[in-house]
């Protein structure tokens, strides 16, 4: 059981490029989320995904994607990179009735 | 007041000392809590989950809910230097059932030999 996995681990993009993070989860959860984390900020929901086929915004959306491909896979696109993007992103899967969240291991984008 | 408040922190404790973590919560959220703790440079580990009034222990760790103060809090005894850590409080939204969770800022607790 591998949990929750996200790929890449670093990544660095310029200004204008466009990236996607890959997110899967295999404990059979049907909520995902996206989060970023900031120094001082504390982790803030970018979108979530209560279910496959649904998608709905956090607290933060502006400048991301996501969709939902399946019930295990949850991918969180930024179409432009702005340096306002660096920050460590989680991706986590949950299920419902008990609602603990369990995290992959981030991804650490910085945007120069 | 916050959805999830914690004491800002951060912490500092001798070995083998008992780290009392802290978090108050708002009528938004619903009655179930976790803690999470996350390492420097990873990502947050789910530790400890409440659904009940009182305490509930689990090895070092023990979580207490008071809900007519509406406080939640995270006893850790026999500090070691590995329990040094970021530690985060998480409430589920109330009325969601879609499983969004407000995260409070965390606690840095530091454990000294």
């Amino acid at each position: 059981n591998a949990g929750v996995t996200q790929t890449p681990k670093f990544q660095v993009l310029k200004t204008g490029q466009s990236m996607t993070l890959q997110c899967a989860q295999d404990m059979n959860h049907n909520s995902m989320y996206w989060y970023r984390q900031d120094p001082g900020m504390g982790l803030r929901l970018i979108y979530y995904s209560a279910s496959e086929g649904t998608t709905d915004k956090g607290e933060v959306p502006n400048g991301y994607n996501v969709s939902r491909l399946n019930k295990r896979e949850f991918s969180l696109r930024l179409e432009s990179a702005a340096p306002s993007q660096t920050s460590v992103y989680f991706c986590a899967s949950s299920e419902i009735p008990t609602d603990e969240q369990f995290f992959g291991p981030g991804t650490r984008l910085t945007v120069l | 007041q916050k959805e999830v408040e914690q004491n800002s922190g951060p912490l500092s404790v001798p070995e083998g000392a008992i780290a009392s973590l802290n978090c108050t919560y708002s009528d938004r959220v619903s009655q179930s809590f976790f803690w999470y703790r996350q390492y420097s440079g990873k990502s947050p580990e789910l530790i400890m989950s409440i659904y009940s009034n009182g305490d509930k222990e689990d090895g070092r760790f023990t979580a207490q809910l008071n809900k007519a103060s509406q406080y939640v809090s995270l006893l850790i005894r026999d500090s070691q230097p590995s329990d040094s850590a970021t530690y985060l409080c998480a409430a589920p939204y109330r009325g969601s059932t879609l499983g969004r969770l407000y995260f409070g800022r965390g606690t840095q607790l530091t454990v000294w030999p």
